[in-house]
């Protein structure tokens, strides 16, 4: 079974402060990686996937950028936060396109920008 | 584009039964998920439904229903620990599109 390991768990960034997230993933190969945020009291929204090393599709324009430098591992990343970038970031898995049972998620990283 | 909509927040009571609904609009379908978040947590899988009928996993089941564009999740026997909120998510297009979840609080 997968395993997604993500950190930190807590960050309190100031505003114009770069961030990097970072998320790996164990017990699969070539799996489908996602990160989502979830604002308060709000739903899970999709900023970034990855189908392969390399590649990534972005879901919502905004001043946060993505990476996947090796297979396993996908990084989400801001030159400059914003208030509005506060959050609960998720980094999900799932083995692949068309697999039929859910994702696995991180235990997520609290963002809170001052 | 994919459109999902719940019901914010219900009310039950322990040992009770509770239908959650979810409606979803979508150009692209390849399964329904409902998961469970905690506060402060990830969310959990809890099932899984890709043709329509409906799927028992112990308290909770899952029905689903494509040319409605409807499911619901019923939870049985209700447990203070299932006070939560439950995600209704639809996978289509390489991705999974969540609704904002509806917040159930279980009391005595």
């Amino acid at each position: 079974s997968q395993t997604i390991h993500q950190w930190p768990a807590t960050l309190v960034q100031p505003v114009g402060s770069p961030l990097s997230l970072e998320c790996t993933v164990e017990g699969t190969s070539n799996p489908n990686l996602y990160w989502y945020r979830q604002a308060a009291g709000r739903g899970l929204q999709l900023l970034f996937y990855s189908v392969g090393i390399g590649q990534i599709s972005s879901e919502v324009p905004q001043n946060l950028s993505a990476s996947r430098p090796q297979d396993r591992q996908f990084i989400l990343s801001s030159k400059k936060l914003l208030l509005s970038d506060s959050g609960f970031y998720l980094c999900a898995s799932s083995p692949g396109a068309g697999e039929n049972y859910g994702y696995t998620f991180g235990s997520g990283t609290r963002l809170t920008v001052v | 584009g994919q459109n999902i909509d719940q019901p914010t927040e219900m009310t039950a009571t322990e040992g009770a039964i509770v239908q959650i609904n979810c409606t979803y609009q979508t150009s692209g379908f390849n399964g329904l998920f409902w998961y469970q978040q905690h506060a402060g947590e990830a969310p959990t899988f809890l099932s899984y439904n890709v043709l329509d009928g409906l799927e028992e996993k112990g308290r909770f089941s899952s029905f689903l229903s494509r040319s409605k564009g409807y499911s619901y999740l019923l939870l049985k026997e209700l447990q203070m620990k299932d006070s939560a909120s439950y995600l209704c998510a639809v996978f289509g297009n390489n991705r999974l599109a969540f609704g904002k979840g509806n917040q159930v609080v279980v009391i005595p």
